[in-house]
């Protein structure tokens, strides 16, 4: 089965750019896309195909899928950016998500 | 605005059955599939299956084949997901979410979940 596999964690500072990687098998002829999580809440979509953005989802969020790497980059972090982030693919009428990266803003 | 509204918490013992509810308000409700997503405490996002609300066709995951039955009710713009044969692993918070019209699947709405405790 497919799988994708994000790095637990990652720690930037405030103001800093923040660069989380998703891993999968040419994972870049698919669309990939992620959310953000919360404690307590329910995930939000904050990328979608590879590097779209919903709307009300701000400017310092960005997405890029190439090769075997999705990645989503958050430029100057905010306190308000720590989360939980997922990644998440289609691969054969499945829907695979990543295991999920802790964001830490310190 | 949309909204997906989930049923309440639910309780019960190792090999029942649970049927959780996602009432949709705000936009079409056949026009976008519903998706279950399930998380277990401190665990990552696992996704169960999808339904297309408008045929009734629907996809579940491998591992749920054969558990897992998901419906819904037009009338009422009401998706349903019933799990069974429970055991203490189904012990999670789901989660129903609608799939963005594009040629990805992406889930640009999600319920509130649902707590669902399996224990004897």
């Amino acid at each position: 089965s497919y799988e994708l596999t994000q790095p637990p964690s990652v720690s930037v500072s405030p103001g800093q750019t923040a660069s989380i990687t998703c891993s999968g098998d040419k994972l870049g002829d698919k669309y990939a896309c992620w959310y953000q999580q919360k404690p307590g809440q329910s995930p939000v979509l904050v990328i979608y195909q590879d590097s779209k953005r919903p709307s009300g989802i701000p400017e310092r969020f960005s997405g890029s899928n190439s090769g075997n790497t999705a990645t989503l980059t958050i430029s100057g972090t905010q306190a308000m950016d720590e989360a939980d982030y997922y990644c998440q693919a289609w691969d054969n009428n499945t829907v695979v998500f990543g295991g999920g990266t802790k964001l830490t803003v310190l | 605005q949309v909204q997906l509204v989930q049923s309440g918490a639910e309780v019960k013992k190792p090999g029942a059955s649970v049927k959780v509810s996602c009432k949709a308000s705000g936009y079409t409700f056949t026009s976008y599939d519903i998706n279950w997503v399930r998380q277990a405490t401190g665990q990552g996002l696992e996704w169960m299956g999808w339904m297309n609300p408008n045929s009734g066709n629907t996809g579940y995951a491998q591992k749920f084949q054969g558990r897992v039955t998901m419906t819904r009710n037009t009338s009422i713009s009401t998706a349903y997901m019933e799990l069974s044969s429970l055991r203490s692993e189904d012990t999670a918070v789901y989660y129903c979410a609608r799939d963005l019209p594009a040629a990805a699947v992406d889930f640009d709405y999600w319920g509130q979940g649902t707590l669902v405790t399996v224990s004897s």
